[in-house]
């Protein structure tokens, strides 16, 4: 069974600092991984979707990496603003397109 | 693009009574739709996959005579919540698959629904 790690569980910034979420996989032989984006008492906002065979994507001010041999990706968030603040997700793609879910980081950008 | 709605946002009904609670992709049509559920903290728990034109795959532990799952055109998905009772409280999210002619770009997540059982 999948498992999916996110550290830390919760990063607090000042704005303008960049930030770095981290998540790490137990089982390296998925089909896709998503970042998302929840605020409270919300659904899920698609941040980045990388495919098993990416390395990274990029939107905007956000990158996330893949390395799928080490069952990790992190994603990056420059320039960190008090929008920013929220819980990150990270979600892993089986083969029958099932996601596991990390627990998240909850992150708080100081003004 | 890639919108995905719920109906309602809340709701709060009597025990033994039943809830349907609606899931539709707005821009694209989507072969398969999924229902999590998510505790207060807690990350989201995957019930079902909803599979258009066939029965739902439930995950282990889903009671499936206790959440029916109709998946009944390409753009809607509907989960009914039969008797609930106190502990079926909770926010359900639906998520739906985009595999447009783009190529595959993942689910994309309703806003969610908080049922609460009274």
């Amino acid at each position: 069974k999948q498992e999916v790690t996110q550290i830390p569980a919760a990063l607090s910034v000042p704005e303008g600092e960049n930030l770095v979420l981290n998540c790490s996989f137990t089982d390296s032989a998925i089909y896709n991984l998503q970042w998302f984006r929840q605020d409270p008492g919300k659904g899920l906002t698609s941040l980045l979707l990388i495919q098993s065979s990416q390395r990274e994507q990029t939107s905007g001010r956000l990158n996330a990496s893949l390395d799928k041999s080490s069952g990790r990706s992190t994603l990056y968030i420059a320039a960190s603003q008090p929008g920013d603040s929220a819980t990150y997700l990270c979600a892993v793609f089986s083969n029958d397109y099932k996601l596991s879910f990390g627990a998240g980081t909850t992150v708080t950008v100081r003004a | 693009g890639a919108v995905v709605s719920q109906h309602p946002s809340r709701v709060i009904c009597k025990s033994g009574t039943s809830v349907k609670i609606e899931c539709r992709s707005l821009d694209f049509q989507a072969t398969t739709m999924f229902w999590y559920r998510q505790f207060p903290k807690q990350s989201l728990m995957l019930m079902a996959t909803s599979n258009e034109g066939s029965k739902a795959t439930y995950e282990q532990g889903v009671e499936k005579d206790k959440f029916l799952i109709n998946h009944a055109s390409l753009t809607l998905s509907t989960l009914t919540v039969t008797s609930a009772h106190p502990e079926d409280s909770s926010f359900y999210i639906c998520s739906a698959r985009d595999q447009g002619l783009a190529g595959d770009r993942g689910q994309f997540f309703g806003p969610g629904t908080r049922l609460t059982v009274l």
